[in-house]
């Protein structure tokens, strides 16, 4: 399933450190999204976008920064890692918000902050 | 806001068991449901949905998902689980003003032991 890919798949960081992860969909939906998944939290959207150079804040935007220059990629960055930031982050997109459209995730990055 | 709760947190069963996870959603308009499963490791792949009509939905693998309005509620069903069901649930839920936002529940974990 190659239409939604994230990388990398593993990231090891230093608190402080700017990172960046990486979301690519061969799909051309409009709408892209990051989430974070946590023990006894499920999953919490942290940014959407619902298209190119159209992005919003999602339930916990804090110390994360998005852009969206073309509509097949989705960066998500981290200004200054914190160990809070530790997580499994998915990526998803969705050709539509109309009723019935689910999203497409892709395999997630787990990354690490030490 | 919207919110979803999950009524399990972990579940075990043996194989050929029958099953039920509970989902209850807070929101009274018009929702779109789904159900989500992720397998160890992996991404989040839609078992099932449910937007409009027969109330009681069929998706992969012979699972499907009662939507219950009166009770808010959109619980996930199996006849008989297998070893290879052990995976992680989320049900989820978007509203038609809010549609680009899905709304996740915390997860069920579900183990079948052979």
């Amino acid at each position: 399933d190659a239409g939604i890919t994230q990388s990398p798949r593993y990231k090891i960081t230093e608190t402080g450190r700017q990172v960046t992860l990486m979301c690519h969909q061969t799909w051309s939906h409009s709408y892209m999204f990051w989430y974070r998944q946590d023990l006894g939290h499920g999953l919490r959207l942290i940014y959407y976008s619902a298209a190119a150079d159209i992005t919003d804040k999602g339930e916990v935007p804090d110390g994360y920064v998005v852009s969206r220059s073309k509509t097949e990629n989705f960066p998500l960055t981290l200004e200054s890692a914190t160990r809070s930031q530790t997580s499994v982050y998915f990526c998803a997109s969705s050709e539509s918000v109309n009723r019935g459209y689910g999203y497409t995730f892709g395999s997630g990055t787990r990354l690490t902050v030490v | 806001a919207q919110s979803v709760s999950q009524h399990n947190h972990h579940v075990i069963l043996s194989e050929a068991a029958s099953l039920e996870l509970g989902c209850n959603y807070s929101y009274g308009g018009t929702v779109n449901l789904f159900w989500y499963v992720q397998y160890p490791g992996q991404h989040l792949q839609l078992l099932l949905k449910y937007f409009s009509g027969d109330p009681l939905v069929k998706g992969i693998k012979g699972f499907e998902a009662e939507f219950i309005k009166s009770k808010f509620s959109f619980n996930l069903r199996k006849p008989s689980v297998q070893w290879s069901d052990t995976a992680e649930y989320f049900c989820a839920v978007t509203d038609d003003n809010y549609g680009q936002n899905f709304v996740f529940g915390p997860g069920t974990r579900l183990s079948v032991l052979p």
